[in-house]
C-alpha cells in the first residue's frame, strides 16, 4: 500500500547550520506530496506541498522538490533559527476523489543557539 | 478566518467514563478528519467524512470508538467506556474537497484517562 518513511529524529543541529530531513514515498498513483510542521502543543499546519514531478514547494526558507525517480521530497533549508525547532511531517495524498492524507512518523528538529 | 475548533483542549477522566471530544471545522470545508496521536504510533487517521457521511472508519481501533457528523459544522468523537490506553492528543482536521488540497488542523485535545 501507499506509505511515507521519514528519517528518525531527533536532528539536532545549531543556529544557522543546514537542514535536510529526508522522506521518501511509495505509491501506486501520483501522489501530492506535504509537508506539515507542529509547533509544541499545538496542531499540524500545512508548511508547503508540491503536486506534480519536479515542482519545488518553498514556504518561510524551507523548500523541497518532488522526485519521481527517486521516489522523494527531502525538507531543506539553508540556515536554520531556534524557532524552527518542531516536529515535521512528511505526506501523501492519493485519492482524487477524498483528501485522506497518509502520514510519515514525523522527525524532531531541535535548534540550539 | 477562525480555524479548527476543538473542545475541550485537555481532558482527564478515570477509566470506565464516556469521552466526548468535539470539533468545528472551517465553514466552506466538506471533509472532516480525526486523528489520534501518540509517541508509540505517530499519528493515525482514525475516521474521515466527506459533506457529512464517513467515508473510511478502518481506522476507528474498537466499537468502543464511534464518530458523528451530524451537520457540515459540528462533528463528535466519542469513546465508551474508555480505557488508559485510550489516552493521547486527539486531532480534527478540515480540508476542502478537491486533489491537493490542504486540511487544516486544529489544536487538539489532550486526553488522559486514569
Amino acid at each position: 500500500g501507499d506509505s511515507v518513511t521519514q528519517m528518525e529524529g531527533p536532528v539536532t543541529l545549531s543556529e544557522e547550520a543546514f537542514l535536510t530531513i529526508n522522506c521518501t514515498y511509495t505509491a501506486t498513483g501520483y501522489p501530492s506530496l506535504f509537508w506539515y510542521v507542529q509547533y509544541p502543543g499545538e496542531g499540524l499546519q500545512l508548511l508547503l506541498k508540491a503536486t506534480k514531478a519536479d515542482d519545488k514547494g518553498s514556504n518561510k526558507g524551507f523548500e523541497a522538490t518532488y522526485r519521481k525517480e527517486t521516489t522523494s521530497f527531502h525538507l531543506e533549508k539553508g540556515s536554520v533559527q531556534v524557532s524552527d525547532s518542531a516536529v515535521y511531517f512528511c505526506a501523501l495524498s492519493v485519492s482524487q476523489a477524498g483528501t485522506a492524507l497518509i502520514f510519515g512518523k514525523g522527525t524532531t528538529l531541535s535548534v540550539s543557539s | 478566518d477562525a480555524g479548527v475548533i476543538q473542545s475541550p483542549r485537555h481532558e482527564v477522566t478515570e477509566m470506565g467514563q464516556e469521552v466526548t471530544l468535539r470539533c468545528k471545522p472551517i465553514s466552506g470545508h466538506n471533509s472532516l478528519f480525526w486523528y489520534r496521536q501518540t509517541m508509540m504510533r505517530g499519528l493515525e487517521l482514525l475516521i474521515y467524512f466527506n459533506n457529512n457521511v464517513p467515508i473510511d472508519d478502518s481506522g476507528m481501533p474498537e466499537d468502543r470508538f464511534s464518530a458523528k457528523m451530524p451537520n457540515a459544522s459540528f462533528s463528535t468523537l466519542k469513546i465508551q467506556p474508555s480505557e488508559p490506553r485510550d489516552s493521547a492528543v486527539y486531532f480534527c482536521a478540515s480540508t476542502k474537497s478537491g486533489p491537493n488540497q490542504p486540511q487544516h488542523f486544529g489544536d487538539g485535545t489532550r486526553l488522559s484517562i486514569l
